[in-house]
């Protein structure tokens, strides 16, 4: 089983700025089938990237994510007031499914 | 639009048995292969079971396996999750998620989720 494990647990940042969000697996993630979610209190989970760094329908293009093999990355570049969340990566490259524990960036 | 609809959660003893449903619509449910996550109180995600679009291949979790049974009715365009000898650490909201690709992509062992329902809680206490 790929164990994931993300960086920082709680990230404090303002709107405007930068958010840079890790995601390391425990080892190398197939096809790079690494995706990234975002959930809000009492919500479902969003789905953002895939495919390591291809954006899903909808998605705004201040997300963005980069990374192959075990270390991968999602960057919001101008954090806006909504972005404010728990965000989850997830490898889908091997079974078991695994998501990792979660980054809360934070006001 | 695409939506996903939950129902079938409720406060268990452990031991008991719960079915949950999830009521699609707005697309071919048919041509999807289908999933359920799970999320403990103020915890992270876990991914429990999967099914083939056409029913044909199930896949669970080690913590559920021998346990949960995954299922559909392309007829009726419901999943199903029937959760049998229920333990405390199954305490969760129960969600269904669709795999982004038509078909799996050729693998529903694998996939990555676009639509999600809204989820239902499950409470297992004595």
């Amino acid at each position: 089983e790929i164990v994931l494990t993300q960086s920082p647990g709680t990230l404090s940042l303002s709107p405007g700025e930068r958010a840079t969000l890790s995601c390391r697996a425990s080892q190398s993630v197939s096809s790079n089938y690494l995706a990234w979610y975002q959930q809000k209190p009492g919500q479902a989970p969003r789905l953002l990237i895939y495919g390591a760094s291809s954006r899903a329908t909808g998605v705004p293009d201040r997300f963005g994510g980069s990374g192959s093999g075990t270390d991968f990355s999602l960057t919001i570049s101008r954090l806006e007031p909504e972005d404010f969340a728990v965000y989850y990566c997830q490898q889908y490259g091997s079974s078991p499914l695994t998501f990792g524990g979660g980054t809360k960036v934070e006001i | 639009q695409v939506q996903l609809v939950e129902s079938g959660g409720g406060v268990v003893q452990p031991g008991r048995s719960l079915r949950l449903s999830c009521a699609v619509s707005g697309f071919t449910f048919s041509s999807y292969g289908m999933h359920w996550v799970r999320q403990a109180p103020d915890k992270g995600l876990e991914w429990v079971a999967a099914i083939w679009y056409d029913g044909s291949n199930e896949y669970y979790a080690d913590s559920v396996k021998g346990r949960f049974t995954i299922s559909r009715d392309n007829s009726k365009n419901t999943l199903y999750l029937q959760v049998n000898s229920l333990r405390v650490e199954d305490t969760a909201v129960y969600y269904c998620a669709r795999d982004r690709r038509t078909y799996c992509g050729g693998d529903c062992s694998l996939g990555n989720f676009d639509h999600w329902g809204q989820g239902t809680q499950v409470t297992v206490s004595s």
